[in-house]
């Protein structure tokens, strides 16, 4: 199964910015990058993708480093409603829904 | 616009019973997943259904089965209920578009098995 690698927790102060990293070493050149993050007895939810370019939406922006192998969700100005785990997942594009998650990151965002 | 619903939200079962759990995907998505959720993990992919036809299939034995219904609505079922089968069941629904799919989940039913 198509894995990443995510660091365990991350702490970080409420106001303050967020960088997430996410290896994917052996992503295929198809293959998207997802986050989903999800809140304490909540089902996961949709932060952002992208395939090859930097991508920005409302709620976090996502930088794709040029050879894929890595990627980065940020968080301009964190809160405390983002302390939450989140996940970085391959997409495979056209292909199968199957999100494999593995354990994510679990960020701690202080007051 | 109403998310992805599902029900119940909580049960209790005993071990060897049957369970039902149900999903409507948000208006207009076609393809549906089922995941399962033990406590401190990952979800892990059970199902996937599109246009009513299984699409995939993850490690589970066979007591796990869904089906889709033509209002893209679906069902999951699982039969000799055990122990280790107590999880938080996640429906996901989806949409097709060029730039990849966007995947939506429900705020899943709470199975405890007793």
């Amino acid at each position: 199964d198509a894995k990443t690698t995510q660091p365990n927790s991350m702490e970080s102060n409420e106001e303050e910015p967020v960088h997430l990293p996410c290896n994917h070493s052996t992503i295929s050149g198809t293959d998207y990058i997802h986050w989903y993050r999800q809140l304490p007895s909540q089902g996961p939810e949709y932060v952002i993708h992208g395939l090859t370019s930097n991508v920005n939406n409302r709620m976090a922006s996502l930088a794709i480093a040029e050879d894929r192998k890595s990627s980065t969700l940020i968080l301009h100005r964190a809160t405390l409603r983002d302390a939450a785990v989140y996940y970085c997942i391959r997409v495979e594009r056209g292909g199968s829904e199957k999100l494999v998650f593995g354990k994510g990151t679990k960020l701690t965002v202080n007051p | 616009d109403a998310g992805v619903t599902q029900s119940p939200t909580h049960l209790i079962k005993t071990r060897g019973q049957h369970v039902t759990l149900r999903c409507s995907p948000i208006s207009g998505h076609k393809s549906v997943s089922w995941y399962q959720q033990v406590l401190g993990q990952g979800p892990q992919f059970i199902f996937q259904y599109y246009e009513k036809e299984e699409r995939g299939r993850g490690n589970f034995p066979d007591r796990f089965s869904a089906r889709q219904f033509p209002n893209y609505s679906s069902e999951l079922n699982v039969n000799a209920l055990l122990l280790g089968d107590s999880a938080l069941y996640l429906c996901a629904s989806s949409f097709w578009n060029v730039e990849g799919n966007t995947i939506y989940f429900g705020e899943g039913s709470w199975l405890t098995v007793v």
